[in-house]
């Protein structure tokens, strides 16, 4: 079946540090991958999705890039800010049985200290 | 904007109440989907639908059901809730299948079951 691993939090940064949260993922056929946030109180938004293997997905100067080769699918940002605080979910959607099953990862806490 | 509306934000109930939550999308959107999230296990999901008066059992039915009786409601129904379904639930709504895109997410209803 499919499946999403992320590294486990919390993470603790300063502002301005730069940050990796890696993601890798089993799955059958093509999927398209995202990275989803919460923010405290809220419900999960998307924060950027690539639908293909080398597409970059970019969004408030985050990145993350499908790697087929490895899998991989892991967010970057250059220079983390406070508001930036939130539990970040790796997700893939493929095609399974019929229609198209989202999975997600277990999600990263990710704080930003002053 | 898609605007996914979610009936209630807290809820508290006691052991064997019957529980409905109440989900509402805004975009003509076929599919819902019903999660729950619980800390350490991200988002599991417990039934999608999509179409009218169709569903799909997801990984965690058990002690759950779903109603969807109109294409932008979708309601998800404890029928004698017990104390290990406290948890958040999320309510998800997205573009058909073909569009493989991402899911837009209600803010969340937290029950508490005593």
């Amino acid at each position: 079946g499919n499946s999403v691993t992320q590294m486990e939090g919390p993470v603790t940064l300063s502002e301005e540090a730069f940050l990796t949260i890696n993601c890798t993922y089993t799955a059958t056929g093509y999927p398209s991958l995202f990275w989803y946030v919460q923010y405290p109180g809220e419900g999960l938004q998307l924060l950027l999705k690539a639908t293909k293997a080398d597409d970059k997905g970019s969004n408030k100067g985050f990145e993350a890039t499908y790697r087929k080769e490895t899998t991989s699918f892991h967010l970057e940002k250059g220079s983390v800010q406070v508001s930036d605080s939130a539990v970040y979910f790796c997700a893939l959607r493929t095609n399974s049985g019929g229609y198209q099953k989202v999975t997600f990862g277990t999600g990263t806490k990710l704080q930003v200290i002053p | 904007d898609v605007k996914v509306t979610q009936s209630s934000r807290y809820l508290v109930k006691r052991t064997g109440e019957k529980v409905f939550l109440e989900c509402v999308q805004d975009m003509d959107h076929e599919n819902m989907f019903w999660y729950r999230q619980d800390p350490g296990l991200g988002l599991r999901l417990i039934y999608f639908s999509y179409d009218v008066k169709m569903k799909e059992k997801g990984d965690i039915p058990e002690g759950y059901s779903v109603s969807r009786e109109k294409k932008e409601r979708f309601s998800l129904i404890l029928e004698s809730a017990s104390t290990n379904q406290t948890s958040m639930y999320l309510c998800a709504s997205s573009p058909p299948d073909r569009v493989r895109g991402e899911l837009f997410f209600g803010e969340g209803s937290r029950l508490t079951v005593l």
